[in-house]
């Protein structure tokens, strides 16, 4: 069973640009969340999709947006980017609810410069 | 709201000894608790899952607890070994579904 994907692995953009994530699930998985990685901050959770609807938010700016499509297949955008912006974007995959097991992909690292 | 928080940030700890990890979270009503390991710019790779029902889970030198009562997790690991170094999360499934991650500690298995 392939595990959770996601593309690009890494990306450098210059500030005021926008970039698009991609994020696979493993198959039968219907719930995606994505969550922001720095060095001070930690794990952020960023928003959760299930069934192609937005189902949790984290405390994060409006630049900030996703969606889900009906494969399950989840895409996260980030428009004006900041260098603040520069992280590691971990999506995780579980079965069903946030109660189940959440298995992560090896993460986008993208650079703002 | 939740605070989930992870002491001590930093271990280093000679081979074979056993030792633990602490997960402290505020707030009893969770749905669950998972622990990860993270080696460096990777992903995070799960490694016991705790439904809110259990006391404990365990996978091979691996025990996990959960005390909802008191707010605490513990990670036991059993005979650490150098490929054990990594960094090592807690994670609190909450029921208002949003899912809070401590800073981890970062564990240093010394040959």
């Amino acid at each position: 069973k392939a595990g959770v994907t996601q593309t690009p692995r890494y990306l450098i953009k210059t500030r005021g640009q926008q970039v698009t994530l991609s994020c696979s699930p493993i198959s039968g998985h219907r719930s995606v969340s994505w969550y922001q990685q720095t060095p001070g901050q930690g794990l952020q959770f960023l928003f959760e999709y299930f069934s192609e609807t937005q189902r949790n938010k984290g405390n994060f700016p409006g630049r900030f947006s996703g969606r889900q499509f009906s494969n399950s297949r989840s895409e996260m955008n980030v428009s004006t980017l900041e260098l603040g912006d520069s992280a590691l974007y971990l999506c995780a995959s579980s079965l069903d609810r946030t109660d189940f097991e959440q298995y992560f992909g090896p993460g986008t690292r993208l650079t703002v410069t | 709201k939740q605070e989930v928080t992870q002491i001590p940030a930093a271990l280093s700890v000679p081979e074979g000894e056993n030792l633990v990890l602490n997960c402290s979270f505020t707030d009893s009503a969770i749905y669950n608790l998972q622990w990860f390991r993270q080696d460096p710019g990777k992903g995070l790779t799960s490694l016991l899952l705790i439904q809110s029902s259990q006391r404990e889970q365990t996978s091979g030198r691996l025990n996990a607890s959960l005390d909802k009562s008191s707010g605490r997790s513990t990670l036991y690991i059993a005979a650490s070994q150098p490929g054990d170094s990594a960094t090592y999360l807690c994670a609190v499934g909450n029921r208002d579904d949003k899912i809070i991650f401590g800073k981890g500690t970062r564990l240093h298995i010394l040959p």
